[in-house]
């Protein structure tokens, strides 16, 4: 079992609607949670950090489940401008591994 | 800018030929890593550096060596690459090695072709 697991997707959505995307990850000593969003070949860039009182911004909203193990991200009111792959990351214990999930691809369509 | 540059961006070599590719951060982080991207596997943490001189294993490591001699410079080194390194790498920094909570920034990436 992969420490860090996500749905490869593709998910395929009109514009306006709403997705979730969940993470799992294996060891409950994980200490923090981010999601990251790429553009095709491009380098991965921070979309939110994840806490456990939730957290939100503009359209995008991240959730984290200690006791289930999962974080998730909700994305409202999709645009063309939101398809990528968003990848979920986990850092251990101290913090100075992070794994990566395999990531999930977006694809909004007009 | 605050950015993290890779070096270089494109690379067809053959197998056994040593290569480094240099990575550099110019925003004074104190933690450096290198991963490498492979389609359905995601980003693999091959190693990471928590300061100068202090460096550790990933989780897959095998194949690569890396140094950090200089806090803004963490080069990541094939001694003997071979066609299984053909991959999609990523240098990365943060601000502070035990920053749990720290935003990683990426570099753009290098592509490496191993024939």
């Amino acid at each position: 079992r992969k420490e860090v697991e996500q749905d490869p997707g593709p998910f395929n959505v009109p514009e306006g609607a709403t997705v979730a995307f969940n993470c799992t990850y294996s060891n409950s000593a994980s200490q923090s949670f981010f999601w990251y969003r790429q553009d095709c070949r491009k380098e991965p860039k921070l979309l939110m950090s994840v806490y456990s009182s939730g957290n939100e911004d503009g359209r995008f909203t991240a959730q984290l489940n200690r006791a289930s193990q999962y974080i998730s991200l909700l994305i409202r009111d999709s645009k063309l401008s939101d398809s990528a792959t968003y990848l979920c990351a986990v850092n251990g214990a101290g913090g100075f591994k992070t794994i990566f999930g395999a990531g999930t691809r977006l694809f909004v369509k007009a | 800018e605050a950015q993290v540059t890779q070096n270089p961006r494109y690379l067809i070599t053959v197998t056994g030929k040593k290569l480094t590719v240099t990575c550099s951060q110019n925003m004074n982080h104190e933690y450096m890593s290198w991963y490498r991207q492979d389609p359905g596997l995601g980003l693999r943490q091959i190693y990471y550096s928590m300061n100068v001189e202090v460096t550790d294993k990933g989780d897959v490591p095998e194949g690569y060596k890396v140094s950090r001699k200089e806090k803004r410079n963490f080069p990541l080194i094939l001694e003997s690459p071979s066609p299984n390194q053909t991959s999609l790498y990523f240098c990365a920094s943060r601000l502070e090695a035990g920053g749990l909570a720290d935003t990683q920034y990426f570099g753009p990436g290098t592509r490496l072709t191993v024939l």
